[in-house]
């Protein structure tokens, strides 16, 4: 079993969507968590960057952290074409940690 | 903000041969880098943590004399594919952590663009 799970996709949906992308783990000791885009043939950009359980805001983007579920999300509100890109998690046991990635969920915004 | 430039972004070279990518932390010092390799559809692996001044720390199955990596200064990362072959093909992508700033809550590991290996 992977220690974190993410569904490949790929994803579409139309213009103006919410779409929502989620990871599940079996390490309770995860504590960091994050979510990049990554465009194609481009080094992945950190979205969002949260600590143990609760929701984090920025614009279109919501990240949700669900510790007794093992199970992460990231909302997005609006979606947009330029929002088209492949997404990964990403978590740690502690700060400056190691990361470990999910698979990427390749999402695709149709105009 | 945190910038990591990666060079070249592109390779490609003859089996046998050895390559040398770099790993630059332009507007930060980084006292250590990671280098992640990518296959098609797939995420990120590990392969090594870089540390300036040391040796590096190497993921289980990485062939520490294969992938050759030396941190040399607080802005510089070097990774070295030795004796190249085709299996060596994949995105090979470098991430620096701002050093000697906050909290690591607020830095978070910011990645170059990715080096795209073709050995033939």
């Amino acid at each position: 079993q992977k220690e974190v799970e993410q569904d490949p996709g790929p994803l579409s949906v139309p213009e103006g969507a919410i779409v929502s992308l989620n990871c599940t783990y079996s390490n309770s000791a995860f504590q960091y968590f994050m979510w990049y885009r990554q465009y194609s043939r481009k080094g992945p950009e950190l979205l969002m960057y949260t600590y143990s359980s609760g929701n984090k805001e920025d614009g279109r983007f919501t990240a949700q952290v669900d510790k007794s579920s093992k199970y992460i999300s990231l909302f997005i509100r609006d979606s947009q074409p330029s929002d088209s890109a492949t997404y990964l998690c990403a978590m740690s046991y502690n700060q400056g940690g190691k990361l470990i990635f999910g698979q990427g969920t390749e999402l695709s915004v149709k105009p | 903000g945190a910038v990591v430039s990666q060079h070249p972004s592109r390779v490609i070279c003859k089996s046998g041969t050895s390559v040398k990518i770099e790993c630059r932390s332009l507007d930060f010092q980084a006292t250590t880098m990671f280098w992640y390799r990518q296959f098609p559809k797939q995420s990120l692996m590990l392969m090594a943590t870089s540390n300036e001044g040391s040796k590096a720390t190497y993921e289980q199955g990485v062939e520490k004399d294969k992938f050759l990596i030396n941190h040399a200064s607080l802005t510089l990362s070097t990774l070295t594919v030795t004796s190249a072959h085709p299996e060596d093909s994949s995105f090979y992508i470098c991430s620096a952590r701002v050093s000697g700033g906050p909290s690591s809550y607020n830095s978070p590991l910011h990645f170059g663009n990715g080096t795209r290996l073709t050995v033939t």
